[in-house]
């Protein structure tokens, strides 16, 4: 697609409920990024998505976190048995994988924990 | 740890009037980019800087790497409502590149 395509836009689910967040990026962007951004701060970076490498799981921060990248293309962010705490915007971003090309960002997802 | 810290947090300011974003960090980058996001979006890149003392122009923007590769500063000559946003710095870190962000720039432009 033109962009990177997120959904849904907006999630809201009840404390200890498991979420799903996708994110389609751009045909040919090698490179896959989440970071999760709450209201009017900076972005905190979750997990990257490299080719066939394995994920840059660093930034996950429980194991309630996961995340998988199915051929190569769409991505998948997955919170189990979610907290308030997890309430905020995540966002998924694509890349090339050469030169000094930024990210492409999708328009995120906002997630409210009842 | 690679931090980047930008001031101010928040700027309200009229329009038509100039300002500057300053992102500093105590870590060498080997690039720096700028973001702009708007309510409800995605950031949007500006412009990515890769020399030291690099200075970048993007009509009324000029971005600017400083000679050491710690900082960088955004400014804004005669400042329009459509400028407002929150605005990012961000620079590659850790082992795999990936960008680590700034703590954020909210600018208010008041018609």
């Amino acid at each position: 697609g033109a962009g990177v395509s997120q959904s849904p836009s907006n999630k809201v689910t009840e404390k200890g409920k498991d979420v799903e967040l996708r994110c389609d990026p751009i045909s040919g962007h090698t490179a896959l990024y989440w970071y999760r951004q709450s209201l009017g701060q900076g972005l905190e970076f979750l997990i990257y998505f490299q080719g066939n490498s394995a994920p840059d799981k660093s930034g996950l921060p429980s194991d309630r976190f996961s995340a998988e990248r199915t051929g190569g293309s769409v991505s998948t962010l997955t919170i189990q048995r979610t907290q308030q705490e997890d309430s905020a915007v995540y966002l998924c971003a694509s890349r090339v994988n050469w030169g000094d090309y930024g990210y492409t960002f999708g328009s995120g997802t906002r997630l409210t924990v009842v | 740890t690679q931090l980047l810290e930008q001031s101010p947090q928040f700027l309200s300011i009229q329009e038509g009037e100039n300002l500057t974003v300053y992102c500093n960090s105590s870590s060498v980058f080997s690039s720096l980019q700028w973001y702009r996001q708007e309510p409800g979006e995605g950031p949007v890149l500006l412009v990515t800087v890769v020399t030291g003392g690099e200075v970048k122009k993007l009509k009324r923007l000029t971005f600017q790497f400083g000679d050491a590769r710690k900082d960088s500063s955004l400014h804004i000559t005669a400042a329009q409502p459509g400028d407002t946003g929150l605005y990012l710095c961000a620079g590659p870190g850790g082992a795999t590149n990936k960008l680590i962000f700034g703590t954020g720039t909210l600018l208010a432009i008041q018609p």
